[in-house]
């Protein structure tokens, strides 16, 4: 079984200070690991993906997120936070099994950013 | 390219009553999946399907059936609406041979049931 874990339900800083959105998950084999960030009334959009390789990877709208195998950790990361980045962020892990890739879901991380 | 395209973007039922939501894309993915999203819950996977004629149930399938007849086309279909069906479901897509590819979202349903 595979399973994420989102300890926060909010995160507030403010604009201009690191924002980190944390994550741990729980497969048993190599994880395929995302990031997604939902906006009021919209779908989920892709912010970056670990899947091999560099443990430190790079996304859209200057979010990074490192992948740590030892502690099973994803953690979303941004050095400087703008108002803008105020949004639903979930953290989804991908198992590749037979003929499925299903995509478990953390519950969600509510990110205010203050000015 | 519009992408992954649900209609309705809003219902509301009556307890009992039967619905169809519609879900297109026009990237030849091959992997569609639904899911509702409720508060604290993150999202839940209700049917998935890898390809045309090809469909499974997910986490939370009760109460819903899917078909896949088409690339394009992966409806939702309520078959006796309940108020703990009240939830927003998204409908989303990726290339199924590439499994390190992310999934594609619409902008959802949101429903009521009465």
């Amino acid at each position: 079984a595979q399973s994420v874990a989102q300890p926060e339900d909010q995160v507030n800083v403010a604009e201009g200070n690191p924002l980190t959105v944390k994550c741990t998950y729980s497969v048993s084999g190599n994880p395929y690991l995302f990031w997604y960030v939902q906006y009021p009334n919209r779908g989920l959009q892709f912010l970056l993906k670990y899947i091999t390789g560099d443990n430190l990877v790079k996304g859209s709208y200057g979010f990074e997120a490192e992948f740590n195998k030892s502690q099973t950790s994803f953690h979303l990361k941004k050095p400087s936070a703008l108002v803008s980045d105020s949004a639903l962020y979930f953290c989804a892990v991908r198992l590749l099994s037979h003929n499925d890739y299903k995509l478990s879901f953390g519950a969600g991380t509510t990110v205010t950013v203050r000015a | 390219n519009a992408g992954v395209t649900q209609t309705p973007k809003f219902q509301v039922l009556k307890t009992g009553q039967s619905m169809t939501l519609q879900c297109a894309q026009d990237m030849n993915h091959e992997y569609m999946s639904w899911y509702r999203q409720d508060p604290g819950m993150g999202l839940r996977l209700i049917h998935y399907s890898v390809g045309a004629g090809i469909t499974d149930q997910g986490e939370v399938p009760n109460g819903y059936n899917v078909s896949r007849s088409t690339t394009e086309d992966f409806p939702l279909r309520l078959l006796s609406a309940a108020p703990s069906q009240t939830s927003v479901y998204f409908c989303a897509s990726s290339p199924y041979r590439e499994g390190n590819q992310p999934q594609h979202f619409g902008d959802g349903t949101r429903l009521s049931i009465l």
